[in-house]
């Protein structure tokens, strides 16, 4: 259980287009789902925290405009980022959260997607 | 602030040896830890976790981990390591039922066969 994927696993791109990642939850409902950025050989940095029917909260630093987040259901979000440029270019995560029995919450990793700006 | 340190970058080891991976976090109030690898090439998959109760917990692939409060640490340890355990390691910590997942840097383990 708690399964949770992501499309496109790859994707490249010219530099100013638009690129849309999907995160679903495949078998749980998630009311909170989280985008993160990670470069190579370093950490997942939280980029915003999005909760089903609700604006999504961005980190400090992370352009709201540029990376357009809706989570319209409680199986699926979507990353949009706008006008993309080779800086963005990274491998974006997204995980999802279960709450257990006991209250206590879960995040299950999806497995990333890579974008190329070229 | 919150935040988790992981102090190792890369870890190199002979098959066999014993592994331990130093993770400390700075939160206040009840925290639920976790550590995460990343194979090469895969995504973050769930190694262990601890919500309360014993401190020493197990995990996946003969993994254990520690929780310390006393010393803000939940350190990561596995008593012989193979080659197939070559991977990113990365601990995580978040406050008691909040979403608020923070990651270490992550420590680079590589496993000479």
């Amino acid at each position: 259980g708690a399964v949770v994927s992501q499309h496109p696993s790859w994707v490249i791109c010219k530099s100013g287009t638009s690129v849309k990642i999907e995160c679903r939850s495949l078998d749980f409902q998630a009311t909170t789902m989280f985008w993160y950025r990670q470069f190579p050989k370093q950490s997942l940095m939280l980029m915003a925290t999005s909760n089903e029917g609700s604006k999504a909260t961005y980190e400090q630093g992370v352009e709201k405009d540029k990376f357009l987040i809706n989570h319209a259901s409680l199986t699926l979000s979507t990353l949009t980022v706008t006008s993309a440029h080779p800086e963005d270019s990274s491998f974006y995560i997204c995980s999802a959260s279960s709450h257990g029995t006991s209250g206590i919450v879960t995040q299950y990793f999806g497995p990333g997607t890579r974008l190329t700006v070229l | 602030a919150q935040s988790v340190s992981q102090h190792n970058h890369h870890v190199i080891l002979s098959e066999a040896a014993s592994l331990e991976l130093g993770c400390n976090y700075s939160y206040g109030g009840t925290v639920n830890l976790f550590w995460y690898v990343q194979y090469p090439g895969q995504h973050l998959q769930l190694l262990l976790k601890y919500f309360s109760g014993d401190p020493l917990v197990k995990g996946i692939k003969g993994f254990e981990a520690e929780f310390i409060k006393s010393k803000f640490s939940f350190n990561l340890r596995k008593p012989s390591v193979q080659w197939s355990d070559t991977a990113e390691y990365f601990c995580a910590a978040a406050p008691y039922n909040n979403n608020d997942m923070r990651f270490g840097a992550g420590t680079r383990l590589t496993v000479k066969p």
